[in-house]
């Protein structure tokens, strides 16, 4: 089962506005990454915020984590056309299998209007 | 070009018949990952290696998927006696570690398998 929530399921805007997606998840977390994925293609990783961090920033980007309410957001800032796309939260937790790997919510869908 | 490979892109099959996706990881990345992801949905986790060990292997990997990384390098993702909702687009992953630790996963631009 997916981890991660992500809110809203899709996001419409016009260009040069501000687009903030929220994550929720529900175990705890070594790290939680954000990928985004144009249509019909691969993941693209875009930012990595560990558990002992609270912001990180990269570019137009800025994703905040807060571990007290197992939740994450991704800002993109001045947004422009391509930059739509879907966007992914990711949360890296140990599992019952010992080991750790990438759990994906269903995403945010962002379209950015000219 | 250096990233993760995948081949072939697109596969259309019948019903019944088997296929086998590739997946060459970046150079020297131990971890390898399969993900499989339908419309409109986020990818999810199938299985993962490091270096030639099966790691673990996800309950949505029926008796009909099997996977390999016999020398460590490149992997193999083979579904036998496909069926419809086997239609997905089929993505691989590396690292260079235990995503834990901070590395960052690289994913490839998935093959798509679409079963008629």
């Amino acid at each position: 089962s997916q981890q991660g929530e992500e809110d809203p399921q899709a996001l419409s805007i016009q260009e040069g506005e501000n687009a903030t997606m929220n994550c929720s998840y529900k175990t705890s977390i070594n790290n939680l990454q954000w990928y985004r994925q144009n249509s019909g293609r691969g993941l693209v990783h875009l930012i990595l915020i560990r558990s002992n961090e609270r912001e990180k920033h990269s570019g137009r980007l800025k994703v905040t984590l807060d571990t007290s309410k197992k939740s994450s957001s991704l800002l993109i800032t001045a947004s422009r056309a391509a930059d739509t796309a879907s966007y992914f939260c990711a949360t890296d937790a140990q599992y019952s299998g010992g080991y750790n790997k990438l759990i994906f919510g269903a995403g945010t869908r962002l379209a950015v209007h000219p | 070009d250096t990233g993760v490979s995948q081949n072939p892109r697109h596969k259309i099959t019948k019903r019944g018949q088997n296929v086998t996706f590739r997946c060459d990881p970046i150079s020297e990345h131990n971890r390898l990952y399969w993900y499989r992801q339908t419309l409109g949905q986020g990818p999810e986790f199938l299985t993962y290696f490091q270096n030639e060990a099966q790691l673990e292997k996800s309950r949505l990997l029926s008796d009909r998927f099997s996977a390999e990384r016999p020398k460590g390098s490149f992997s193999t993702l083979e579904i036998q006696r496909t069926e419809q909702g086997d239609s997905a687009m089929y993505l691989c992953a590396s690292s260079s570690g235990q995503a834990g630790s901070g590395n960052t996963i690289y994913f490839g631009e998935g093959s798509w398998l679409t079963v008629v």
